[in-house]
């Protein structure tokens, strides 16, 4: 079974500033790895994915995360935020073997933006 | 570009009652799942389906659930007997393939259960 930790409920940043949110993953077997956004009163949309190959993967709106296989994590970066970016941060793993596998959500990270 | 569409987006009922809510996966998609949210809480797995039958299921997932695709666009969620409990933001969700084959999950904007 596979299990998503995401350390940070609430992470508060100053806009331009760099932001890192951190997420620790467990699983018994290899594993696909997301990061969801949900704006207010949204769904969850796609921000990026880790399948395989480059450690470093790049997303939507200028975010990025690294999978780092011995420290089981995969933390979600952005140089510069803006204030468009407040917004509650989901981590997931699903299964890589298995076919209809069901993705697991870590508990979420609200990022807000100051002015 | 295509998109999971779920209706209604806020649904109140009574304890007891019965509610269906329904979702319209991509039309090309062939798996389809239910995930829910309780207010300041994770998003939580409950169903998924594919084939015209449930694929895996969680233990939220009790006999009160049931899914059903009526049609060749529909997927739905009733809920029998509501509870209180159940109050959350229910998503939808569909891909062209299993996540295990690293196809991303689209979701519906969700429709808010208020069971009073």
């Amino acid at each position: 079974a596979q299990s998503v930790t995401q350390l940070d409920s609430q992470v508060p940043v100053f806009e331009e500033a760099p932001v890192e949110l951190r997420c620790n993953y467990s699983s018994s077997v290899s594993v696909y790895l997301f990061w969801y956004v949900q704006y207010p009163n949204q769904g969850l949309q796609l921000l990026l994915k880790y399948l395989s190959g480059s450690t470093l993967v790049k997303g939507i709106n200028g975010f990025e995360a690294e999978f780092n296989k011995s420290q089981t994590s995969f933390h979600l970066r952005k140089p510069s935020v803006h204030i468009s970016d407040t917004a509650e941060y989901f981590c997931a793993v699903s299964d890589r073997g298995s076919s209809a596998s069901k993705i697991i959500f870590g508990s979420g990270t609200r990022l807000s933006i100051r002015p | 570009e295509p998109e999971v569409t779920q209706t209604p987006s806020h649904q109140v009922t009574q304890m007891g009652q019965e509610v269906i809510l329904r979702c319209v996966p991509i039309s090309n998609h062939l798996y389809f799942y239910w995930y829910r949210q309780i207010l300041g809480q994770k998003v939580e797995f409950l169903v998924s389906f594919y084939n015209n039958e449930i694929s895996e299921k969680s233990e939220i997932f009790d006999d009160q659930f049931s899914v059903e695709r009526p049609d060749g666009s529909n997927f739905t969620l009733k809920i029998r007997s509501t509870k209180l409990e159940d109050s959350a933001m229910y998503f939808c969700a569909s891909s062209s393939a299993g996540t295990g084959s690293s196809s991303p999950l689209h979701f519906g904007n969700g429709t808010r259960l208020t069971v009073t």
